[in-house]
């Protein structure tokens, strides 16, 4: 079982509507990040949270630590939305910080 | 610079062939990594370096693998006698320390044939 689990795997959606995209780990993490991925490799860091709800924009990202859970919402969603979303955590303890990622949920908007 | 910057963007390589794959990291930025991401998965750790100093390597798939930071600012990424398994795209992120936020380069699409 991977530590960190992604669902859906895939998403098609039509423009403006909510979208929710959830994260499970098993590992003790000291802070989880919600990252965007376009075609073409680069990344880009959207959140990084260790407890509670952070808003940026049209993007919400939740923890419950207690539950090892995570979700990443897109409100009034956009056709430029459309990516890879990947979570990742980084591991708690004596670790260095390297990032274990789920495999990703591929977002597609439809206009 | 403003980011984090890699290059080559892309390298096609013949099997056999070594590569080296060079990584920007933002100035200041103390912790860099290394990912390695197959087509269609999530990015898996490679390495970490902490300034000059390889503090954990235990991502790398085979010694064929090599990584430096020699001066703890750029560091390169030498894969010797490709192989078409080392086909994917390999990432390199910075933060200022450790479990602190990453921020990632474009990436480097190796493509060995």
């Amino acid at each position: 079982k991977n530590e960190v689990e992604q669902s859906p795997q895939n998403l098609t959606a039509q423009e403006g509507e909510f979208i929710t995209i959830n994260c499970s780990y098993s590992v003790g993490i000291s802070a989880l990040h919600w990252l965007q991925q376009h075609p073409g490799g680069g990344i880009v860091s959207l959140f990084m949270l260790s407890s509670g709800k952070k808003k940026h924009g049209r993007l919400i990202a939740t923890i419950n630590i207690q539950e090892k859970h995570s979700s990443l919402h897109i409100t009034a969603s956009h056709p430029r939305d459309s990516a890879v979303y990947i979570c990742a955590v980084s591991r708690g303890g004596g670790s260095q910080g390297n990032l274990i990622f789920g495999k990703g949920t591929k977002l597609s908007v439809k206009p | 610079g403003a980011g984090v910057s890699q290059s080559p963007r892309y390298k096609v390589a013949k099997r056999g062939q070594d590569v080296a794959l060079r990584c920007d990291p933002i100035s200041g930025h103390v912790s860099l990594f290394w990912y390695q991401q197959a087509l269609g998965q999530g990015p898996e750790f490679l390495t970490y370096f902490q300034n000059e100093a390889q503090l954990d390597k235990s991502g790398l798939p085979s010694d064929r693998f090599f990584a430096e930071r020699p001066e703890g600012s750029v560091s390169t990424l030498k894969i010797q006698r490709t192989q078409q398994e080392d086909s994917a795209v390999y990432l390199c992120a910075s933060s200022f320390g450790r479990n602190t936020e990453a921020f990632f380069g474009q990436g480097t699409r190796l493509t060995v044939v």
